[in-house]
């Protein structure tokens, strides 16, 4: 399967606790971003990457949040001292800076992060 | 901030029918318009997209209509299916970055 993959698929976790999800891209694709997406609404923008540097933050992104790229292959995303306001699907996609399918964004399956 | 406004918030057609999906942008420095096919559990995936130098893009049952001068573009799913139904999703990316912008999505049902 050559497409984006999210490990873990399913997160619950407690009010309070640290959570990582990892995100690997498409091999050739330079750009890695991730967003947020609460039933019913569309996937909002949270931050991404060119290869190794993360280029915008949303503001969604508290300082709870933070995403790495190291060496611009996999990704991870950590939420610090998780609340319910949390619990959401993590999407990550990625997507090449040149070629024919330049700019388009391929989204793997999610992680669904529940917190109680 | 910039939005992108998705209407009918959802849509219940006969399998054969002709769903049509519209969206409406603000920023006319958006060059690239692709729709997404979601279902329950599962990520975005890519059904289809145009940039704004044609009017109209067909891939197999499924049709783009762009109207530059009006900033809207719309979906049309021809011979429509009870597996179409899923929630699409327009975007666009964000004039100076390359974020998306997403609708916030149709719900789509497909009677068979």
């Amino acid at each position: 399967d050559t497409g984006v993959s999210q490990d873990p698929r399913h997160k619950i976790t407690k009010r309070g606790q640290n959570v990582t999800f990892r995100c690997d891209p498409i091999s050739e694709h330079n750009r890695l971003y991730w967003y947020r997406q609460t039933l019913g609404q569309g996937p909002e923008f949270l931050t991404y990457f060119q290869n190794e540097a993360q280029l915008e933050k949303s503001r969604l992104l508290s300082d709870r949040f933070s995403a790495e790229r190291p060496k611009g292959s996999f990704s991870t995303l950590e939420i610090q001292r998780t609340e319910q306001g949390d619990s959401a699907m993590y999407l990550c996609a990625s997507s090449p800076t040149s070629g024919r399918g330049k700019n388009e964004q391929f989204f793997g399956p999610g992680t669904r992060l529940t917190v109680l | 901030q910039q939005q992108v406004k998705q209407s009918p918030q959802s849509l219940i057609v006969q399998k054969g029918g002709i769903p049509i999906i519209n969206c409406a942008y603000e920023n006319t420095a958006f060059d690239y318009f692709p729709w997404y096919q979601q279902f329950p559990g599962k990520g975005p995936a890519l059904l289809i997209a145009i940039r704004p130098d044609v009017s109209e893009k067909k891939e197999g049952r499924f049709t783009i209509s762009f109207n530059k001068s009006a900033k809207q573009f719309s979906l049309h799913i021809m011979d429509s299916q009870p597996g179409d139904s899923a929630t699409y999703f327009c975007a666009a990316p964000h004039s100076g970055t390359y974020k998306y912008i997403f609708g916030t999505g149709t719900r789509l049902k497909v009677l068979a």
